[in-house]
């Protein structure tokens, strides 16, 4: 069984900040990784996926995996308040299971 | 494209009584599964399809839970009995193809609160 540990818990940050989200897992095998947003009361949507070691850059979203240190992160840019979310951390070790962390809430204030 | 479907929204009920969500995946996604979330928490899997059989429901969490997918399209999460610690949403998410690469999408959920 996967173990998928996000951090920090709860985060605040004014509107314009610069906002990290950091997740751990537990299987060095796995290989395919996701961040998944979800604003209260709807639908978790995938926001971005890593496939390999390094970064990946979408618009004020970048993922960093580190896999030797079983690490992947999260951080966005210019923080709008329209990003206050729930939002989750996704590993699959294998072939169709996707495990998920227990997720970071994000505040921006304007 | 449409999206996930679920129905209802919300559910209210005491202990004892029975209760059943309903699943309409993305059309042409073969592979369904039904997550729970407790309040403020990560979606924990409770089991997953391939069409229409079960490839993995070793998740879920007693012989009162159960679910259906019978024609490989939409699919049936039901409880008997209910508890107290099932208080949750359940939500169901799909996706294309067998591949590992592919996206899981998923619907609102149901929100059940049991008294």
């Amino acid at each position: 069984q996967q173990n998928v540990q996000q951090s920090p818990e709860s985060l605040i940050v004014p509107e314009g900040a610069r906002t990290s989200l950091n997740c751990t897992f537990s299987d060095s095998a796995s290989q395919y990784f996701w961040w998944y947003r979800q604003h209260s009361g709807k639908a978790p949507k995938a926001l971005m996926s890593i496939f390999s070691n390094g970064e990946k850059e979408e618009g004020r979203f970048t993922i960093h995996l580190n896999k030797a240190s079983l690490h992947f992160s999260l951080h966005i840019r210019d923080s709008q308040p329209s990003d206050s979310a729930l939002y989750l951390c996704a590993v699959r070790p294998n072939y169709n299971v996707l495990y998920f962390g227990s997720g970071t809430k994000l505040t921006v204030e304007p | 494209e449409a999206g996930v479907t679920q129905s209802p929204r919300y559910a209210v009920l005491q202990e004892g009584q029975a209760v059943s969500f309903w699943c309409d995946p993305i059309s042409g996604h073969d592979t369904l599964y039904w997550y729970q979330q407790p309040r403020d928490q990560g979606p924990q899997l409770l089991v997953y399809f391939r069409d229409e059989a079960v490839i993995d429901n070793s998740q879920l969490p007693s012989d009162r839970f159960s679910a259906v997918r019978p024609k490989g399209t939409n699919s049936t999460l039901k409880i008997q009995s209910a508890k107290q610690g099932d208080t949750a949403t359940y939500l169901c998410a799909s996706s294309r193809d067998w591949g590992p690469r592919n996206t899981l999408y998923f619907g609102a959920g149901t929100r059940l609160s049991v008294l």
